[in-house]
Order: structure tokens, then sequence, then C-alpha cells
């Protein structure tokens, strides 16, 4: 399966852009990339998914470069709130229904 | 609301003792799964069952037993549990295809004494 890197923590301030970029460079044809967001003792929540180019929704953008070995998911204008833990997994295609999880980026967004 | 409930929300057990956490899918679902999280690490996934089948098992020690009787429902039978199963047990559910996005449960707390 393939295994995506991602940075281990970022920081950042009310109101800005957060980018947390993910390299996954053993991606398959049909595989998906799908970030998800995990808050403390909570289970973890789909913010969006994407396949090439880019993708946007109310909460965030997807960025896929067109060799698809990395992606950058966009939070415009973070709040407190958006304070969590952000994982980005290949989904589908080879994946079998198999999410494998690593360490994620821990997102801190100080006021 | 992610349209997958957990129950129950905590849960403190002996060694000794035997419990079973509940999950239940809302959404049409046919797949469910079962993963931990320990305390700053990454989710495990334990087990996945497909169209009520189970089709992946993790290397999962036998005093955690899966039941998933319908598709809209999933058991995690517990007994004889270690402190170091102390977790958040999460449940998932999803509808099998290209672009499957599995949706999350609020977890259950367990704690091992």
């Amino acid at each position: 399966l393939a295994k995506t890197t991602q940075p281990i923590s970022m920081d950042s301030y009310e109101g800005q852009e957060v980018n947390i970029t993910c390299s996954h460079n053993n991606i398959a044809t049909n595989d998906y990339i799908t970030w998800y967001q995990q808050f403390p003792s909570q289970g973890p929540r789909f913010i969006i998914q994407g396949y090439k180019t880019k993708v946007t929704n109310e909460v965030a953008s997807l960025f896929i470069p067109a060799d698809r070995k990395s992606s950058t998911l966009s939070l415009p204008r973070v709040s407190l709130s958006d304070t969590a833990v952000y994982y980005c997994l290949l989904s589908g295609g080879d994946q079998g229904g198999k999410l494998i999880f690593g360490q994620g980026t821990e997102l801190s967004v100080k006021p | 609301e992610t349209g997958v409930t957990q129950t129950p929300r905590h849960l403190v057990m002996g060694m000794t003792n035997k419990k079973s956490l509940k999950c239940e899918q809302h959404l049409g679902h046919n797949a469910m799964y079962w993963y931990k999280q320990s305390a700053k690490k990454p989710l495990e996934l334990m087990f996945v069952y497909s169209l009520e089948e189970r089709v992946e098992n993790n290397s999962v020690p036998s005093r955690f037993s899966p039941e998933c009787p319908n598709s809209s429902h999933l058991f995690l039978h517990l007994h004889t549990l270690q402190p170091e199963d102390s977790a958040l047990y999460l449940c998932a559910s999803s509808r099998r295809g290209p672009q499957e996005t599995q949706y999350f449960g609020p977890g259950t707390r367990l704690l091992v004494l």
C-alpha cells in the first residue's frame, strides 16, 4: 500500500491561509487523495477528496499537480477552531477500502 | 453528526470483565470498520466488514471479537483485556467504490484497569 508523507506540525495565526503539503510518490493510477481532520478524542472527519487538478468545497481546496506525486490542502483564513490533526491518505483504487493513517500534521492556530 | 453512532462513549473495565462496543450507521453504507487509536499514535485498522462478511483482520488478538449481524450494525466484543488495550476505539462506515470515503463515529474511550 502506498504511503504518504506530511509535516509533523505547523503553526499559524488566525485569519491566515494554511497550506499543508503531502507527498505520495508511489500513488497508483486509480488512487484518490483524501484528507481528514481530527480533533482530540473524536473520530476523523472527511474534509476533501480529489484525483487531479483542483478541488474546492466550502471548507478547503485541494491542489494536485499533473504527476499526482504530491497534493496540497489549503485552508483559507483559519480560525482557532481549525486547530486539529490533518491526515492525508490514499483511498479507493489499490487500497481496497483500507485507509493507512500516518502521524498526520498537527496544526496549531494561534490568536 | 456523521451518521455513525457509537455506544458507550466511555468505558472502564477490569481485566476479567466482558463488555461489548456497539456501532450503528444510518447512511446506507455496505462496509464497516473498527480502528484503534492509542495516545499520540496514528489510527490502526483492526477489522473490515464488507457486505457483512469479515474481509480483514489485521493480526488483532483474539480477546477482541467483532460481530456484524447486518449492514447497519457492528459490535466489538471484549474479554480479558490488558491495560495496554486502553485506547480510543473508532467505528467507520463507507460505500465501497472508487471514491470511497469513510465516515467515522465519535469513538469509545476505553480504560482497562
